[in-house]
């Protein structure tokens, strides 16, 4: 089946720098969603993009739908310390009807 | 808006035991998942309904696995016999399929425990 694969698996970074990760695929997806996800929470989202090339932002957070179609990115500008979780990208394949494949997480840790 | 609610958020049972986690969706919702998250794994969809009917169910790891959505507002995932390699967070997910829109809102999740 179609799979995702996000990187990088964790990053530790300082308070104020940005942080970029991604996902890639060998096929094509029609949306792309990016979640973060709490210690005993479930996941929320945080940004949906729809169609190739789409950039889009959520305050500090801006993610783009890759124009192959077959990638996209999360970037988080000037980090804090609420943002330590774990982020997931998640795809739509074609013709999947609603069932999403997700990546395996970016753990983010962020130091004071 | 209340979100997607999940009981029990904890349950510990002994190995063979019936299990039952119940899902209430986000009123409205027309589209519901159950997800199951293990270190190992990540994030496995086991199956989901639209418009209470089940789609797909191959995410499904066996017989001991059952789901329902008896109406729009209630779903249930029962595993018989539980066994302790079934142990992790089990998640439901609800969104409205509308036009493009495929968001999926999580609720908080069920922690199960098989000893």
């Amino acid at each position: 089946g179609q799979q995702l694969n996000q990187s990088p698996q964790s990053m530790f970074i300082q308070e104020g720098e940005d942080v970029s990760m991604n996902c890639t695929s060998s096929s094509i997806f029609n949306t792309w969603l990016w979640y973060k996800q709490d210690p005993g929470e479930g996941p929320v989202l945080l940004i949906a993009l729809y169609k190739a090339g789409e950039l889009t932002s959520n305050g500090r957070l801006t993610a783009q739908f890759g124009i192959t179609r077959k990638d996209s990115f999360l970037n988080i500008s000037a980090s804090i310390p609420s943002d330590v979780g774990i982020y997931f990208c998640a795809g739509l394949p074609p013709q999947q009807g609603g069932k999403l494949i997700f990546g395996q997480g970016t753990e983010l840790s962020v130091k004071p | 808006d209340a979100g997607v609610i999940q009981s029990p958020r904890h349950e510990v049972t002994e190995m063979g035991q019936e299990v039952t986690l119940r899902c209430k969706p986000i009123s409205g919702h027309n589209s519901l998942f159950w997800y199951r998250q293990t270190m190992m794994r990540g994030l496995e969809l086991l199956i989901y309904f639209n418009n209470n009917v089940p789609i797909d169910d191959s995410g499904m790891p066996e017989d001991r696995f059952s789901a329902k959505m008896p109406n729009a507002s209630f779903s249930t995932l029962k595993i018989q016999p539980s066994e302790p390699r079934d142990s992790a967070v089990y998640f439901c997910a609800s969104t409205l399929r509308a036009g493009n829109s495929y968001e999926q809102y999580f609720g908080p999740g069920t922690r199960l425990t098989v000893t």
